[in-house]
């Protein structure tokens, strides 16, 4: 089956540092690969998102690439903010008849300081 | 638009008391998911919806039951909590078919089960 691993937190980094989320995963065929983000409080929401290998996606900063050869699609951002504060989720959905059904990784909690 | 809404936001239960967990969509989605999120868990799959009348098993659903009469409905139902359904519950809808695979999270609800 499907399965997503990521790098276990909490991170705690000083603004203006680079993050680097590893994640890993486990699929059949060609797999969608999400990067969700949850705010203190509040529900997920797409960060970004890859359909393809080699694709990148980005958003707000963050930009995370489809690597198919080693199963990884690691969130990276070069400046992080304190209003990044917030717990990461790596997630994939299986093509063909998965009903888009999302496996997740475990969330890694970042917290950045002023 | 309002989005993915769910009711109520927080509540708690009793041992072997019921209750029902509404989520509703405004954007017209067929597909739509209840999760829970634990600690340390990420967010585990417990039923969902492919359509109006439909409804399937997801990862974890023993002692929860959905119902999905209407379309931009899907309801969860615990028939006699229990201490472990302790738990934030997320409900999600997609549109799906091609670039359409990206998830819409509620605000979630917040259950404790004396």
């Amino acid at each position: 089956g499907n399965s997503v691993t990521q790098m276990e937190g909490p991170v705690t980094l000083s603004e203006e540092a680079f993050l680097t989320i590893n994640c890993t995963y486990t699929a059949t065929g060609y797999p969608s690969l999400f990067w969700y983000v949850q705010y203190p409080g509040e529900g997920l929401q797409l960060l970004l998102k890859a359909t393809k290998a080699d694709d990148k996606g980005s958003n707000k900063g963050f930009e995370a690439t489809y690597r198919k050869e080693t199963t990884s699609f690691h969130l990276e951002k070069g400046s992080v903010q304190v209003s990044d504060s917030a717990v990461y989720f790596c997630a994939l959905t299986s093509p063909g008849g998965s009903n888009y059904k999302l496996t997740f990784g475990k969330g890694t909690l970042l917290t950045v300081n002023p | 638009n309002a989005g993915v809404t769910q009711t109520p936001k927080f509540r708690v239960l009793k041992t072997g008391q019921s209750m029902t967990l509404l989520c509703a969509q405004d954007m017209n989605h067929e597909y739509m998911y209840w999760y829970r999120q634990d600690p340390g868990m990420g967010l585990r799959l417990i039923h969902y919806s492919v359509g109006e009348g439909t409804t399937a098993k997801g990862e974890v659903p023993d002692g929860y039951n959905v119902s999905r009469l209407k379309k931009q409905n899907f309801l969860l139902g615990l028939e006699s909590a229990a201490p472990s359904q302790t738990s934030v519950y997320f409900c999600a809808s997609i549109s799906g078919g091609a670039g359409k695979d990206t998830q819409y999270f509620g605000p979630g609800t917040r259950l404790t089960v004396l």
